[in-house]
């Protein structure tokens, strides 16, 4: 089925570790997007990449870094993980045509839970 | 900046009841809303979403209509089955890549 793939679905860190966190869309879209969720926050967003080749910080990128590698994959990587980045992280896509007509619809993958001890 | 306030939960209905989950906002420009469900487990699912002032989305037997007068976005069903619990989230567009989400509003319905 198409759609937005991630992995690890499940990570448990020690602190100071680090880890990468992939995610692959099959729908051609142009923009990717990492959130984090927690309890009683929503999501928010730590970094997307409008099109390939582009970067950019969302609303709390301190702590991660991001690569649009082609196309189809945008990963996320903890250099030095923190208790405080123990999320469920949703990586989502959307195509060019929906970002700029203003109806930007996403579509997310599964989730992967990661715990930093 | 935009943002999104939701009703909070959690919510406890039963089955064939009314559910309305509120969701007000603030925007500097002409956004665009969404509501989004996320089943336990799963990932955000788009429910419906409207792009100018008075659209009304539906899907699934829910409604909500874009009021500007009152900046609000109000999700509505009128008869809720199990199959309906889950995890609903307003969210609000103004064209630069980023969509905001609310909190988040947990739905139980019981049998």
């Amino acid at each position: 089925n198409a759609g937005v793939t991630q992995t690890p679905k499940f990570q448990v860190l020690k602190t100071g570790q680090s880890m990468t966190l992939q995610c692959a869309q099959d729908m051609n879209h142009n923009s990717m997007y990492w959130y984090r969720q927690d309890p009683g926050m929503g999501l928010r967003l730590i970094y997307y990449s409008a099109s390939e080749g582009t970067t950019d910080k969302g609303e709390v990128p301190n702590g991660y870094n991001v690569s649009r590698l082609n196309k189809r994959e945008f990963s996320l990587r903890l250099e030095s993980a923190a208790p405080s980045q123990t999320s469920v992280y949703f990586c989502a896509s959307s195509s060019k045509g929906a970002a700029l007509s203003g109806a930007n619809v996403l579509t997310f993958g599964a989730g992967s839970r990661l715990t930093v001890l | 900046g935009d943002s999104v306030t939701q009703m909070e939960g959690p919510v406890t209905l039963s089955e064939e009841a009314f559910l309305t989950i509120n969701c007000t906002y603030t925007a500097t420009g002409y956004p665009s809303l969404f509501w989004y469900v996320q089943y336990p487990g799963e990932g955000l699912q788009l429910l419906l979403k409207a792009t100018k002032a008075d659209d009304k989305g539906s899907n699934k037997g829910f409604e909500a209509t874009y009021r500007k007068e009152t900046t609000s976005f109000h999700l509505e069903k009128g008869s809720v089955q199990v199959s309906d619990s889950a995890v609903y989230f307003c969210a609000l567009y103004t064209g630069d890549y980023k969509l905001s989400f609310g909190a988040g509003t947990t739905v139980t319905v019981r049998a």
